[in-house]
């Protein structure tokens, strides 16, 4: 599975929209993007995730560059409950026994 | 999406004793399941692959005999960890992948270890 590389930690100011951003400038065609992340103490939570096109769900929003060599999970107004561990995950998608690899993950801390 | 129920959250256990943790697919039957160890401000480390109805498959540096897994239901994984030493205490987590086409994970709530 590629590498990703994300920042070590970010703020972001409550009710404003949090960026964070991922690169993973090795990633394969048959490789999806996934974000998760992780509340102290707690397993880690499905986000979102995309292959080529920008997906928008209810949590967030995923913007993939055209060469697929970063992306970007936007939160669209953070609360001080979105503070947490976040994680950019390229995997091959679709089966069930492809391993999910960690990286080392965003920190966002969200301010009041 | 799936439901992932870990058991028990939190475990105090004394030096050379040994741990069970479940691990059950509550919605969703998983042939596959995978374990994690996370220990404190660091990322989740892999440990295996557990498989229905056979062996597990051990990431590098992970010792066989120390992490048994078991997987002998579609809905049932165990670790156990055998005669526990301190410096196995840690944050334990399983996970499932569901979709078969697009292959989401979702991860218990963790078993906390702690050995004394």
């Amino acid at each position: 599975d590629a590498k990703t590389t994300q920042p070590p930690s970010m703020d972001c100011a409550e009710g404003r929209a949090a960026n964070l951003p991922c690169n993973h400038s090795t990633i394969s065609g048959n490789e999806y993007v996934y974000w998760y992340r992780q509340i102290h103490s707690q397993g880690p939570q499905y986000i979102i995730h995309g292959l080529k096109n920008n997906e928008t769900n209810e949590m967030a929003s995923l913007i993939i560059t055209e060469d697929r060599k970063s992306s970007t999970l936007i939160l669209p107004h953070a609360t001080l409950r979105d503070t947490a561990v976040y994680y950019c995950i390229v995997r091959v998608g679709g089966g069930a026994t492809n391993k999910l690899i960690f990286g080392t993950g965003t920190l966002l801390a969200v301010q009041p | 999406g799936a439901v992932v129920s870990q058991h028990p959250s939190r475990v105090i256990c004394k030096s050379g004793t040994s741990v069970k943790i479940e691990c059950r697919s509550l919605d969703f039957q998983a042939t596959t399941m995978f374990w994690y160890r996370q220990f404190p401000k660091k990322s989740l480390m892999l440990m295996a692959t557990s498989n229905e109805g056979s062996k597990a498959t051990y990431e590098q540096g992970v010792e066989k005999d120390k992490f048994l897994i078991n997987h002998a239901s579609l809905t049932l994984s165990t670790l156990t960890v055998t005669s526990a030493h301190p410096e196995d205490s840690s944050f334990y987590i399983c996970s499932v992948v569901q979709g078969r086409r697009t292959g989401e994970a979702f991860f218990g709530q963790g078993t906390r270890l702690t050995v004394v």
